[in-house]
This record gives C-alpha cells, sequence and structure tokens, in this order.
C-alpha cells in the first residue's frame, strides 16, 4: 500500500522560517513533489526530488532522504501570500504506474503578521 | 497557449443525471491525468492516458466513471448516475513524459451532486 504522512496544520509568523515535514511508505520510489494549492485554486508545482540530499530554489527548499523515506519543505523568509495548503507526493516505481503520483493530505501553513 | 484548461468551471446536478467534463491539456504534453480532491485532502488519482491510450486506473473508479482522450489531446470524465459523494473538485493536469514528468494542473471542476 501507499501512505504518505503530514501534518495538517502548521502557523507560522511573516518573515520567519518553517519546515513541513513528510515521511512515505510505499512500495516503490520514482521521486517525490511538493505542491503549493492556494484556496480554490489547482495545484502549482513547487520542487521535485529523485536523489538523497537538499534542493534550493529561491525562497523554498526541499531535502529528502530515501532511506528513512522522509522529505522536508523549507520555505525562509515567509511572506503573507505563502499561507496556502503543502502537498508532499510521491511517484511509485514501476510499469504503467511510472508516471502516477500519490498525494499527502496537505499541512494547510496560516502566516500571522 | 497558456496552460490546462477545464470546462466547465462549476455543475450543479441532481442525483441521478450524467455530467461530462472536459480538459484541454498544454498542447506539448502528451500524458493527461484526472484526480478528485474533497475539502481538506490531496488530490486522488483517477486515471491517466499516454497519447490516446488510457494506462491506468483507479480501482476507486466506479462503473460509473469513464474518461477518453480519442485524439490523444483533450480528454472528457463523464460521471453516470450521479450520486451525492461524487461532489467533490475535479482536477485534470498534464505533462511530457520524461524523467521529472512535473504535473501541470487546471483549475479544475467543482461538481455538486443534489
Amino acid at each position: 500500500g501507499q501512505n504518505i504522512d503530514q501534518p495538517t496544520e502548521m502557523t507560522a509568523t511573516e518573515g520567519a522560517i518553517v519546515q513541513i515535514n513528510c515521511t512515505y511508505q510505499t512500495s516503490g520510489f520514482n521521486g517525490l513533489f511538493w505542491y503549493q494549492q492556494h484556496a480554490g485554486e489547482a495545484p502549482t508545482f513547487l520542487s521535485y526530488n529523485v536523489l538523497d540530499g537538499l534542493e534550493e530554489k529561491g525562497r523554498f527548499s526541499s531535502f529528502l532522504s530515501r532511506s528513512k523515506g522522509y522529505s522536508y519543505l523549507l520555505l525562509k523568509e515567509l511572506q503573507m501570500k505563502d499561507s496556502a495548503s503543502y502537498l508532499c507526493a510521491v511517484r511509485p516505481r514501476g510499469g504503467s504506474s511510472a508516471s502516477k503520483i500519490i498525494f499527502g493530505s496537505g499541512t494547510r501553513l496560516s502566516i500571522r503578521p | 497557449d497558456t496552460g490546462v484548461s477545464q470546462d466547465p468551471r462549476h455543475k450543479i446536478t441532481k442525483r441521478g443525471q450524467n455530467v461530462t467534463f472536459r480538459c484541454d491539456p498544454i498542447s506539448e504534453h502528451n500524458r493527461l491525468y484526472w484526480y478528485r480532491q474533497t475539502l481538506g485532502q490531496g488530490p486522488e488519482f483517477l486515471t491517466y492516458f499516454q497519447n490516446e491510450a488510457q494506462l491506468e486506473k483507479s480501482r476507486l473508479l466506479s462503473d460509473r466513471f469513464s474518461a477518453e482522450r480519442p485524439k490523444g489531446s483533450f480528454s472528457t470524465l463523464e460521471i453516470q448516475r450521479t450520486e451525492q459523494g461524487d461532489s467533490a473538485m475535479y482536477l485534470c493536469a498534464s505533462s511530457f513524459s520524461g524523467t521529472q514528468n512535473e504535473q501541470f494542473f487546471g483549475p479544475g471542476t467543482r461538481l455538486t451532486v443534489l
């Protein structure tokens, strides 16, 4: 089976740093994605990790440890517009499942002034 | 081409009616996906196409659901004999086949079954 766990809600302060954790247990692994979703809108791609380590992209960074089944998304210099849900998603490996991705339930992040 | 488009954006129907949604992917993308999302949950995979071939269909998808992509471009998702439990946001996404295979999502069709 496939299981992706992330906190339901988090709150952080404008200008601060926040780390959103994700753990996964999947039958295979062929990459992990983070998406941002504002209320009532479609998810938008933030990052992709397939190898262990940290990928940095502006204010956002994503880390992966395949041996631990663990990832985190790090958001720096938080802005009010960062208030959104953050979705962790895993692509299982193999065959016709090569492109399917499995989403977690998302972490709703609220930024306070 | 500004991205993935979906039509309609909202649909209200009565239980037992049939509904059809359309998705137009980004033109260069050969893969197209359908997801369903309910409040407070992440998108749930329904099915996906590579060109016109439907390569995978979720076991969660009942026989009332069918999807087509006849010419390998736009796709339709039909729900027959709708039930209240079908009320959700239906999201379409498209991508290139390739190493990263990032999926680009459309704005979704919000279905309400009364």
